[in-house]
C-alpha cells in the first residue's frame, strides 16, 4: 500500500460546482498535512496547510480525519482558474521529509 | 526575484553522459530538498540538506546520484552515467526550518531528457 494515496481523476466539473477530493495516508504517526496545487508543467505551490480542527481559506476547506487517516479538500463555487492538479502531502512525525501523493487532476469547464 | 531558482531549466543529454543541476534557494532558508517527478506522479523525495549537512537520502538515490550544498547556500545535483530512466523533472525546494508544519517553496524545476 502506498504511503499517500489519491484518486488521480480527472474530475470534470462545471463552473460554480462544489468538488471534494480525499487523500488517505498509511502512517498513523504522520504529523503534518498539506494541500499543494500544481499547474501543468509548473512547480507545486502550497495551497493550504491542514490542521486538526480543519481550516478554511475562502472557497477552500481542508479537513483532517485522524481516525480514518484521510484528509480532504473541498472547493466551492469552482472557477476555470481552479483547473490544476492537487497534491496531498503528508509529513512523518519527527521527520522533515514530506511524502507527496500522485495528485488529483481537476478540470473546470464553462 | 527572491524565489527558488534552478539552472538549467531544460537539459537534453545522451545516455552515459554526466549532468549537473544547480539550485539556489531562498536566501534565509536553511533546508533544501531535491525531488524527482515523472508524468502523472507526485514529486518523489531524493535528498535533503539542513544548512550544509546532507541529513537524509532516499533509496531512490542510486550511487550514480550525488548532491552537495558546500556552503549551506546553493546546491548541486549530479547524475553520472545517465540512463533513459533518469528522464524526469528534477525539483528543488527550500524551507525555513522552524518545525514540522513548514512550507516548502519550489523552484521551476530542471527537465531532463536522456536519449
Amino acid at each position: 500500500r502506498k504511503e499517500v494515496e489519491q484518486d488521480p481523476g480527472p474530475f470534470n466539473v462545471p463552473e460554480g460546482a462544489t468538488v471534494a477530493f480525499n487523500c488517505t495516508y498509511s502512517n498513523s504517526a504522520s504529523q503534518s498535512f498539506f494541500w499543494y496545487r500544481q499547474d501543468c508543467r509548473k512547480e507545486p505551490k502550497l495551497l493550504m496547510s491542514v490542521y486538526s480542527s480543519g481550516n478554511e481559506d475562502g472557497r477552500f476547506t481542508a479537513q483532517l480525519n485522524r481516525a480514518s487517516q484521510y484528509i480532504s479538500l473541498l472547493i466551492r463555487d469552482s472557477k476555470l482558474s481552479d483547473s490544476a492538479t492537487y497534491l496531498c502531502v503528508v509529513g512523518r512525525g519527527g521527520s522533515y521529509i514530506p511524502t507527496f501523493g500522485r495528485g488529483t487532476s481537476l478540470i473546470v469547464h464553462p | 526575484d527572491t524565489g527558488v531558482s534552478q539552472d538549467p531549466r531544460h537539459k537534453i543529454t545522451k545516455r552515459g553522459q554526466n549532468v549537473t543541476f544547480r539550485c539556489d534557494p531562498i536566501s534565509e532558508h536553511n533546508r533544501l530538498y531535491w525531488y524527482r517527478q515523472t508524468l502523472g506522479q507526485g514529486p518523489e523525495f531524493l535528498t535533503y540538506f539542513q544548512n550544509e549537512a546532507q541529513l537524509e537520502k532516499s533509496r531512490l538515490l542510486s550511487d550514480r546520484f550525488s548532491a552537495e550544498r558546500p556552503k549551506g547556500s546553493f546546491s548541486t545535483l549530479e547524475i553520472q552515467r545517465t540512463e533513459q530512466g533518469d528522464s524526469a523533472m528534477y525539483l528543488c525546494a527550500s524551507s525555513l526550518g522552524t518545525g514540522n508544519q513548514e512550507t516548502q517553496y519550489f523552484g521551476p524545476g530542471t527537465r531532463l531528457l536522456v536519449l
